[in-house]
């Protein structure tokens, strides 16, 4: 069991390039998320998606854009990369039952 | 605006000694709080959690205690063992099923537990 897998584990960006954070779990999970953590903070609430279709704005949604197509699948779009969008990113998913959320291991994302 | 603050940023201990991390909230709209435990380049992992009906939840040697008049929880870890080093999060979510689990997290502390 896979659980939430996150692709690229490291990237280097330029500003203003694009690039998609990629997001899949094998749960059959309804609500997925994605939480960036910025060095001696929390986790904040970039966006989220309580089903396949279905995506709504979370606290720092500025700068991003998801969408929801399966299931399975969250990835996380950055058109014009900035220095301020250096993060790690986290996604993760939850049933509609449980309140226990499962992460995926991060994207470390640099933008110089 | 933090709602919910982790204010001591490291602690360490003694190996078989008693660890407590806490944790305070301002959102009196919070009412389910877990506890997540973080390793250096992994994603947090799921330790314990509470709800709001209750002040106490244990799970083998961790339990963590909510005291709502006060907006604090605490997380006691007995006894304290070197592979409980990590960034432990304290998080928060509030409306029940209209929340859709979203979580709001504290800066996190780190934990050194020494042999």
């Amino acid at each position: 069991n896979a659980g939430v897998t996150q692709t690229p584990k490291f990237r280097i960006l330029k500003i203003g390039q694009s690039m998609t954070l990629q997001c899949t779990q094998d749960m059959n999970h309804n609500y997925m998320y994605w939480y960036r953590q910025d060095p001696g903070m929390g986790l904040k609430l970039i966006y989220y998606s309580v089903g396949a279709g279905i995506t709504d704005k979370g606290e720092v949604p500025n700068g991003y854009n998801v969408s929801r197509s399966t299931t399975e699948d969250f990835p996380l779009r950055l058109e014009l990369a900035a220095p301020s969008q250096t993060s790690v990113y986290f996604c993760a998913s939850r049933s509609t039952r449980n309140t226990e959320a499962f992460f995926g291991q991060g994207t470390r994302l640099t933008v110089v | 605006d933090q709602q919910v603050k982790q204010n001591s940023p490291s602690l360490s201990v003694q190996e078989g000694r008693i660890s407590i991390l806490n944790c305070d909230y301002t959102n009196s709209m919070f009412d389910y709080f877990l506890w997540y435990k973080k390793y250096p380049a992994e994603g947090p992992t799921f330790l314990i959690s509470i709800s709001s009906i209750k002040d106490k939840n244990e799970d083998g040697r961790f339990t963590v205690f909510l005291n709502k008049s006060a907006k604090h929880l605490s997380l006691h870890i007995v006894p304290s063992q070197p592979g409980d080093s990590a960034v432990y999060f304290c998080a928060a979510s509030a409306g029940g099923g209209t929340s859709y689990g979203k979580l709001t997290f504290g800066q996190g502390t780190i934990l050194t537990v020494h042999p």
